[in-house]
This record gives structure tokens, sequence and C-alpha cells, in this order.
């Protein structure tokens, strides 16, 4: 049984370029959201997609899009980078969008630096 | 709206005492309270939870137990061992969505 996983694991950019991050959820879960975590601080929610259309939305700018697909997977885009959006990006899934409240499950991250 | 307050920040004891973290949080619409324990470099990890419709949840060395009139609910850990080292966090889960404060930094010495 596969857990959360995500791609790829560490990534540098420089500002104003563009990243695209990936996420396959845990085996029989359809909801993936998304999470920037700061050092030191809490993972903050960015989205959450259920059923290809994104569902609930966290305090973020537009530069942050994102896409589910029919397998579930989803990816995170970031547009226009800034020294601020370095951070590790987690990725959680879980089962059943935001009909019911279902345990999350976190993958390893993918960390993103921005020079 | 959602809004968690973890007490202490910080937490310092040493090996085989036991260790207790509170939360409290706003909404009364909660009916899902998890804890994740975070170690350096690591993705969170759910390592127990607890529904609305119960009071206390035991797993081996960590319990949580629930307060809905109060609002707040809390993590027992008995006989602390160095690998419970960690940051432990309690998101205020609603709808799908979790709310995460910046958690309490674990330090079990030996």
């Amino acid at each position: 049984d596969a857990g959360v996983t995500q791609s790829p694991t560490h990534l540098i950019k420089t500002r104003g370029q563009q990243v695209t991050l990936r996420c396959s959820p845990k085996s029989g879960h359809d909801t993936v959201s998304w999470y920037q975590q700061a050092l030191g601080q809490g993972p903050q929610f960015i989205f959450q997609y259920y059923e290809e259309e994104e569902r609930q939305r966290g305090n973020f700018p537009d530069r942050f899009s994102g896409h589910q697909f029919p397998n579930y997977s989803s990816e995170l885009n970031v547009n226009a980078l800034l020294l601020g959006d370095s951070a590790l990006y987690l990725c959680a899934s879980s089962l059943g969008g935001t009909l019911f409240y279902n345990e999350q499950f976190f993958g390893p991250g993918t960390r993103l630096t921005v020079l | 709206g959602e809004n968690v307050e973890q007490h202490p920040s910080t937490l310092s004891v040493q090996e085989g005492d036991s260790a207790v973290i509170k939360c409290t949080y706003s909404d009364s619409a909660s009916n899902y309270f998890p804890w994740y324990k975070q170690e350096l470099g690591k993705r969170p990890q759910l390592i127990i939870d607890i529904r609305s419709n119960v009071g206390e949840k035991k797993d081996q060395r960590i319990a949580v137990t629930l307060n809905k009139t109060a609002k707040h609910f809390s993590l027992h850990i008995t006989e602390t061992q160095p690998e419970d080292s960690a940051v432990y966090f309690c998101p205020e889960a609603n709808a799908g969505k979790s709310t995460f404060g910046d958690g309490t930094t674990l330090t079990v010495k030996p």
C-alpha cells in the first residue's frame, strides 16, 4: 500500500521563475491538500482539491494554483517566484473532500529554495 | 473562525517522565482532533486522533483527552524516550482542512 509521494525532493529556482510540484495520494484517497511550511513554523494551508476542483483555499495569492487529475494526483504551480516562497511544500491526502473529516496523511515534502 | 492555541511552545523533560501538551480551539463545530509529530527534516505524522463523541483515547504510551465544554484537548506521553523529541502539532481540523499553529517543541533529555 503506497503512501503519499511527492516529487521532486528538492528544487532550486531563481526569482521570477515558475515551478510545478507533484503529489500522488495514498492508495484509496481522493482528496489532496497542499501546505506551505516555512522554517520553524507550522504548515499553512494553501488549497484543497477534490473531484478535480479546488474546494477550499487559504490566504495565498493567485500566483499559487493547482490541478487535480482523474487519478487523484495533483500539481501545485507557483508563478513569479519570490524569495519568500522558499519553504517546504507538503501534500496531504485524505478521503471525502469537505463532506466530512478524515485523517490526513502527509507526503515527504518538496524543499523549494528561491535565490 | 478557526484558531488553535497550543501550550507550552517548548517543553523539556527527563527521559522516563511524562509530558503534557494542551490545545484550545475556538470553532465549536470542530469534531475531529488529531495530533501530529514532526521530527526535524521529516513529514508531519499522525500519531493519535480523537472524535468529539469520545472523551479519551489511548495508544500505548500516548493518550489524548478531549473536553468539548471547555474546548480543549491534550496530548499525554508517558515514560518519555529520546525518540519522542520532536515538534508536536494540534491543528484545528474542520471540513477537510487543517489549521496549524507553530507547535510544541518537546525535548527529552537522556
